[in-house]
């Protein structure tokens, strides 16, 4: 069974400094990997995904992610972060290729609290 | 391209009575169907997946009686909460993925339905 973790529940981080949210995962092959973004009462928007090659992908917003397989790891990156990012971010994964199954699991989640 | 519409966003209703939450694909046909419930602070629980025309596969404890799943067309999909009660209120959200699609391209969300029972 595959299942996402995400060991940061809370991240608080002044606007114009780094962000770095953490995701792991477990499957027992290559995996599909998604970052979602939601704000308070919304749906959500995917950020990036990762199906196979380049390791590093880059995403919508400035966001980038990058997969590292040795560490089953797929951590969300952003270089200088602003006041609008703060929201809920989640990490998913999918079966990989041929696996017949749509079927998404959702980390539990990072709240991204941003101050001025 | 890739739009999901679902409504109401926002719904308060008595205890016992249910309440039905529409989700449509706007722009391309959604061959599958997933229903998210979401508690606070919580991530998404997925309750169900839904095929056109076909009867929807529920997730382990999912009361498939209290949570009525119909896709009947490749554009909607409704989950009708029966008899519903206080624990019942929750976030609710659907997401859709097109016809001939894979997770190449990814899940399109809906903006949720927030369900409370008074």
């Amino acid at each position: 069974a595959q299942s996402v973790t995400q060991p940061d529940i809370h991240i608080t981080v002044s606007e114009g400094a780094s962000l770095e949210l953490r995701c792991n995962y477990s499957y027992g092959a290559t995996p599909y990997l998604f970052w979602y973004v939601q704000s308070p009462g919304q749906g959500l928007q995917l950020l990036l995904k990762y199906f196979s090659g380049d390791t590093l992908v880059q995403g919508i917003k400035g966001f980038e992610a990058e997969f590292k397989r040795s560490q089953s790891s797929f951590n969300l990156r952003k270089p200088s972060v602003h006041w609008s990012d703060a929201a809920e971010y989640f990490c998913a994964v999918g079966p990989g290729s041929g696996a017949g199954s749509y079927q998404l699991t959702f980390g539990k989640g990072t709240k991204l609290s941003v101050i001025p | 391209g890739a739009v999901v519409s679902q409504h109401p966003s926002r719904v308060i209703c008595k205890s016992g009575t249910s309440v039905k939450i529409e989700c449509r694909s706007l722009d391309f046909q959604a061959t599958t169907m997933f229903w998210y419930r979401q508690f606070p602070k919580q991530s998404l629980m997925l309750m169900a997946t839904s095929n056109e025309g076909s009867k929807a596969t529920y997730e382990q404890g999912v009361e498939k009686d209290k949570f009525l799943i119909n896709h009947a067309s490749l554009t909607l999909s409704t989950l009708t909460v029966t008899s519903a009660h206080p624990e019942d209120s929750s976030f609710y959200i659907c997401s859709a993925i097109g016809r001939g699609g894979s997770l190449l391209r990814g899940y399109t969300f809906g903006s949720g339905t927030r369900l409370t029972v008074v």
